[in-house]
């Protein structure tokens, strides 16, 4: 079964320390993983995407990373601000058909205080 | 990134009446227009996926009489909720690909639906 698992649920961190989120898949086949910054009562945002052959990209304070190996992905956020606090979605799409399915995680609910 | 606009952003409508949401893509031609529900604190779950200018496909336990999906053009996909009820209050969200399998899909603002 493709299944998208993301930990932890929820994390609360102070203002400009860092911070690592996990995603655990198990879609098969592959074809690539996002990540996306959802604000509460907002559509999702994306933050990154990463084909199987890229193991790390950067947008900004967000990096994420990639084992395509052992199906992890983490995004590091660095610096954190009060303006991160949001849900985080880790999204995998297939190649088994034509219109690259999603499968979405629960997100982790990040609150960043000041 | 891509633009996609969805209209209206929150809509508060009587207990079997029907409502009408709008995605649209302003800046580029979507061949596939998504549509999801998401339940507080809960994942987006897919409801139903349209090309445009076709049946839309609607996933298993999805009623398409009561969730009615058009895409008659390449900007334009909509959602109407018919006889609404109290029950399909929720946040409903649009996102639009364009052109190949697996391009980036853009998402609309979402659309917070309360039944009463």
């Amino acid at each position: 079964k493709n299944q998208v698992e993301q930990s932890p649920q929820s994390l609360i961190i102070l203002e400009g320390k860092n911070c690592t989120l996990q995603c655990n898949y198990t879609v098969s086949p592959f074809s690539n993983l996002r990540w996306y910054k959802q604000d509460t009562g907002r559509g999702p945002v994306s933050l990154t995407i990463m084909t199987f052959s890229e193991n790390t990209k950067s947008n900004g304070r967000y990096t994420a990373t990639l084992d395509a190996d052992t199906k992890q992905s983490s995004l590091h956020i660095t610096a954190s601000q009060l303006s991160d606090s949001a849900s985080y979605i880790c999204v995998v799409s297939d190649r088994g058909s034509t219109l690259g399915r999603l499968y979405f995680g629960r997100g982790t609910q990040l609150t960043v205080w000041p | 990134g891509a633009v996609v606009s969805q209209h209206p952003s929150r809509v508060i409508c009587k207990s079997g009446t029907s409502v009408k949401i709008e995605c649209r893509s302003l800046d580029f031609q979507a061949t596939t227009m998504f549509w999801y529900r998401q339940f507080p604190k809960k994942s987006l779950m897919l409801m139903a996926t349209s090309n445009e200018g076709s049946k839309a496909t609607y996933e298993q336990g999805v009623e398409k009489d009561k969730f009615l999906i058009n895409h008659a053009s390449l900007t334009l996909s909509t959602l109407t909720v018919t006889s609404a009820h109290p029950e399909d209050s929720s946040f409903y969200i649009c996102s639009a690909r364009s052109g190949q399998t697996n391009t980036e899909a853009f998402f609309g603002q979402g659309t917070r639906l309360t039944v009463v």
